[in-house]
């Protein structure tokens, strides 16, 4: 692996299902997060985990969970799936130990394509 | 509210220069990036910039004024590679990226 990986490449769910987003870095960044992507619209956080153990909520976070049981995973879990959450959902890590004066920058993965009917 | 604002799209003819522009209100300022996002792809980092003035990246630059509330990123000897969608996104004083609707930049022969 290098970078990050995220799986599905792409789904086609029901309403109702229950489905998890997985996401995984090797490059040992403390931080992750979830976005979602959306025509016409800026990317928006979902949720994000600053250090294995902890998560907070982003700008969009109804309807979708996730956990941080290690550095390396942060899956995004939809429990009942609705139309509205049809989108291209990425993954994306960063190195915050480089402190609050750096960059900082956050290295995206290849991204989920979710489509709910 | 925060706000980032670019143009939706632009074109340009190959070899030639273009500056995008972005605009933002934010709660808070600690640091600008740009993104480039290939249709169907992931974004990419391009630049950062927190301090006024301009960074140059070989093709690329990037410049912030922060009592203006501006950023541009200016494309030198476009190439049709070049054709994307760039994204400005602002570090908030939660430390959380805002990010713009981005810009898709069309390069025409």
């Amino acid at each position: 692996i290098a970078g990050i990986t995220q799986a599905p490449t792409s789904q086609i769910l029901a309403a109702g299902r229950r489905m998890t987003l997985r996401c995984t870095q090797d490059m040992r960044h403390n931080a992750m997060y979830w976005y979602r992507q959306d025509l016409g619209l800026g990317l928006r956080l979902i949720h994000y985990s600053n250090t294995a153990g902890t998560t907070g909520k982003g700008e969009v976070p109804d309807g979708y969970s996730v956990s941080r049981a290690n550095t390396d995973d942060f899956p995004l879990t939809l429990a009942s799936a609705v139309p509205s959450q049809t989108s291209v959902y990425f993954c994306a890590s960063s190195d915050s130990s480089s402190g609050q004066g750096g960059a900082d920058t956050q290295y995206f993965g290849p991204g989920t394509r979710l489509t709910v009917l | 509210g925060q706000n980032i604002d670019q143009p939706t799209e632009m074109t340009a003819t190959e070899g030639a220069i273009v500056q995008i522009n972005c605009t933002y209100q934010t709660s808070g300022f600690n640091g600008l990036f740009w993104y480039q996002q290939h249709a169907g792809e992931a974004p990419t980092f391009l630049s950062y910039n927190v301090l006024d003035g301009l960074e140059e990246k070989g093709r690329f630059s990037s410049f912030l004024s922060r009592s203006k509330g501006y950023s541009y990123l200016l494309l030198k000897e476009l190439q049709m590679k070049d054709s994307a969608s760039y994204l400005c996104a602002v570090r908030d004083s939660n430390y959380q990226l805002i990010w713009g609707a981005g810009t898709k930049l069309i390069i025409k022969p």
